[in-house]
């Protein structure tokens, strides 16, 4: 049973803080990862994807992979109100097309 | 432009009515991806098609019978849903068709369908 953990929060952090959300996954094989932001009622939006080992920044979001330790963070610098929202974390299933999204952390950008 | 349409936003059902959601993208992609989501739950998927063939079924009961009518177009159709369907509908589509690890598995989502079964 291939699995994504994610702490489904809240995770609370003052206006102008950095927050760090993270996810593991079980299957090894896995090689594509995907953060989405999904705000109550609406549809999940694609923030942020990373393949290698490392960091990939963009703009205020920083995703991070370490295949070794099956682990994948992302970092909201200068987070904003606006930032308040579920994250949720996707990993592609190998040779399939198919995502698995780990249950996702209730992100609150306190002003 | 990463933007898929679905149609209705809304969609009020008895368990006797046959209705059908619809979604569109313009973006060239050659998969699409119908998911289920319930409140505070993460999206379930239930089909996949790839160049216009279903090519995942997650085990999906029988009431839900998914369309492609062609590359830019999927359809849902609903027959007898019972109110624990009642859940959000969200289309997704991605360049990728291969089934490789390829750069181009991002999938994007449509706004969705609201769906209740009365």
């Amino acid at each position: 049973q291939k699995e994504v953990e994610q702490n489904s929060g809240p995770l609370s952090v003052p206006e102008g803080a950095i927050a760090s959300l993270n996810c593991t996954y079980s299957d090894r094989g896995s090689q594509s990862f995907f953060w989405y932001r999904q705000y109550s009622g609406k549809s999940p939006e694609l923030i942020m994807f990373i393949y290698s080992n490392g960091d990939k920044e963009d703009g205020r979001f920083t995703a991070q992979l370490n295949k070794a330790s099956q682990y994948v963070s992302l970092l909201i610098r200068d987070s904003q109100p606006s930032d308040s929202a579920t994250y949720l974390c996707a990993v592609r299933d190998p040779g399939r097309r198919a995502l698995t999204f780990g249950s996702g952390t209730r992100l609150q950008v306190q002003p | 432009d990463t933007e898929v349409t679905q149609t209705p936003k809304h969609l009020v059902m008895g368990m006797t009515n046959k209705k059908s959601l619809k979604c569109e993208q313009h973006m060239g992609h050659r998969a699409m991806y119908w998911y289920k989501q319930k409140a505070k739950k993460p999206p379930e998927l239930m089909f996949v098609y790839s160049y216009e063939k279903l090519s995942i079924n997650e085990s999906v009961p029988s009431r839900f019978s998914p369309e492609c009518p062609n590359s830019s177009l999927l359809n849902l159709h609903l027959h007898a849903l019972q109110p624990e369907d009642s859940a959000l509908y969200l289309c997704a589509s991605s360049q990728d068709a291969s089934g490789s690890q390829s750069q181009t598995s991002e999938q994007y989502f449509g706004p969705g369908t609201r769906l209740t079964v009365t």
